[in-house]
């Protein structure tokens, strides 16, 4: 088991650019969540995935945001025009739905943005 | 409608004290409950879980939780702090049916002096 992995860990970009993230879930894992991390708060949920399905969108923050999952396997989360605003901490996590599961999730270690 | 409120965002306890982080949900289903640990710069970790089995559920670490509906808590305890439990703490719930995604606690912050 390989637990969920994110890259970069880190990234620093000046406002305006785009950015990309992506994640690895656990490879039994149908399900996969993002998330944004501000400081001294929760993680904020931002989109999750069913397989390939994007089933729930609309908390993106803005349609500066978008995430895909092509092959339901890994997913990338895309920034476009980042602004500071954006600049926070980006968490994915997996998890298993099927049969008697709880949809407990595993999250990975996060991406740090910085967008100065 | 769900929500979670952790009372403390920061609880200091003495290394060999008594640790003990309140979570209170609202949750209009039979929900599921948990709690996570992150260290400094990374994801969160699972501590442990309630779904709707045994009311008082142990995890990892020495850490329980007991869900008390009547209270609607599912607070978080440990017979003794260690200086490594110092760490950011959530509590989040989310529901038995329909789409699953979690609500998180804003978190406390558990600090252990030696």
């Amino acid at each position: 088991d390989t637990g969920v992995s994110q890259n970069p860990r880190h990234k620093i970009t000046k406002r305006g650019q785009n950015v990309t993230f992506r994640c690895d879930p656990i490879s039994e894992h149908n399900r996969l969540y993002w998330y944004r991390q501000t400081l001294g708060q929760g993680p904020e949920f931002l989109t999750y995935f069913q397989n390939e399905a994007q089933l729930e969108k609309s908390r993106l923050l803005s349609d500066r945001f978008s995430a895909e999952r092509p092959k339901g396997s890994f997913s990338t989360l895309e920034i476009q025009r980042t602004e500071q605003g954006d600049s926070a901490m980006y968490l994915c996590a997996s998890s298993y739905i099927g049969g008697q599961a709880t949809d407990t999730q595993y999250f990975g270690p996060g991406t740090r943005l910085t967008v100065l | 409608a769900q929500s979670v409120t952790q009372l403390g965002s920061h609880v200091s306890v003495s290394e060999g004290a008594l640790v003990l982080l309140r979570c209170n949900y609202s949750s209009s289903v039979p929900p599921y409950l948990f709690w996570y640990v992150q260290y400094p710069n990374q994801g969160l970790q699972l501590l442990l879980k309630y779904t709707s089995a045994a009311t008082l559920v142990k995890g990892i670490n020495d850490f329980e939780a007991e869900f008390k509906k009547s209270e609607t808590s599912f607070h978080l305890t440990k017979p003794s702090a260690h200086m490594s439990d110092a760490a950011e703490y959530f509590c989040a719930v989310t529901r038995s049916g329909g789409s699953y995604i979690p609500t998180f606690g804003r978190g406390t912050s558990l600090i252990v002096h030696p």
